[in-house]
């Protein structure tokens, strides 16, 4: 079983700033790997599915890349709605999520 | 518009079964395989189980597996998850999501509409 950790816990920063947020796999999931947002009492919303491959809708300031074990969300400049929960999930012979990154308002 | 509602969450004891329903719209069904996630009180995200677009294949997370049964009805647009021999740590938020591959593989899924979740809370 894939076992997803992701860096840091909380991510401090500022609206403008660049956001990186890391998603390590125990072994390799290829390029099975996605990206989710989730906010207060909504439900998660997809941003990134295979690695790099925005969701319909979703702004280009997201962006992915990684392959094999390691994975990167980076939000190019925050915007005030992009304060949020953010979850990596691989797809390779079943579902797994990682425990999730906060970005916060510095 | 994609739409999915989750209904059937209740409070429940420690021992006891309760079945949850997702009815969808707005995308032809049975192209899809459909998923159940869960979220616990302040915890991060679950999978939990998924079926084939065919209503064939389910698979279960090792935490389910043997007390969750998932099925769906194609003639209904309508998605079940059977909770039996319910426990304390079964407690969460659970989700139903649609799978963003049209007849794509159960195991390989990207979750692409999520609906607003139905609460289960089991007491010990």
């Amino acid at each position: 079983e894939v076992v997803l950790t992701q860096s840091p816990a909380t991510l401090s920063l500022s609206p403008g700033e660049r956001a990186t947020l890391s998603c390590r796999a125990s072994q390799s999931v290829d390029i099975y790997l996605g990206w989710y947002q989730q906010k207060p009492g909504r439900a998660p919303r997809l941003l990134v599915y295979d690695a790099s491959h925005r969701a319909t809708g979703v702004p280009h300031r997201f962006s992915g890349s990684g392959s094999g074990t390691d994975f990167t969300l980076t939000i190019s400049s925050l915007e005030p709605e992009d304060f949020a929960i953010y979850y990596c999930q691989a797809r390779k012979e079943g579902a797994t999520f990682g425990g999730g990154t906060k970005v916060e308002v510095k | 518009e994609v739409q999915l509602v989750e209904s059937g969450g209740d409070l429940v004891q420690s021992g006891r079964s309760l079945r949850l329903s997702c009815e969808a719209s707005g995308f032809t069904f049975d192209d899809f395989a459909m998923h159940w996630v869960r979220q616990a009180p302040g915890k991060g995200l679950e999978w939990v189980s998924g079926i084939g677009w065919e209503t064939s294949s389910p698979v279960y997370a090792d935490s389910v597996e043997g007390r969750f049964t998932i099925s769906r009805d194609n003639t209904k647009n309508s998605l079940y998850l059977h909770l039996n021999l319910l426990r304390a740590d079964d407690t969460a938020l659970y989700y139903c999501a649609k799978d963003i591959f049209r007849r794509g593989a159960t195991t390989w899924s990207v979750f692409d509409n999520w609906g607003q979740g139905t609460l289960v809370t089991v007491s010990s």
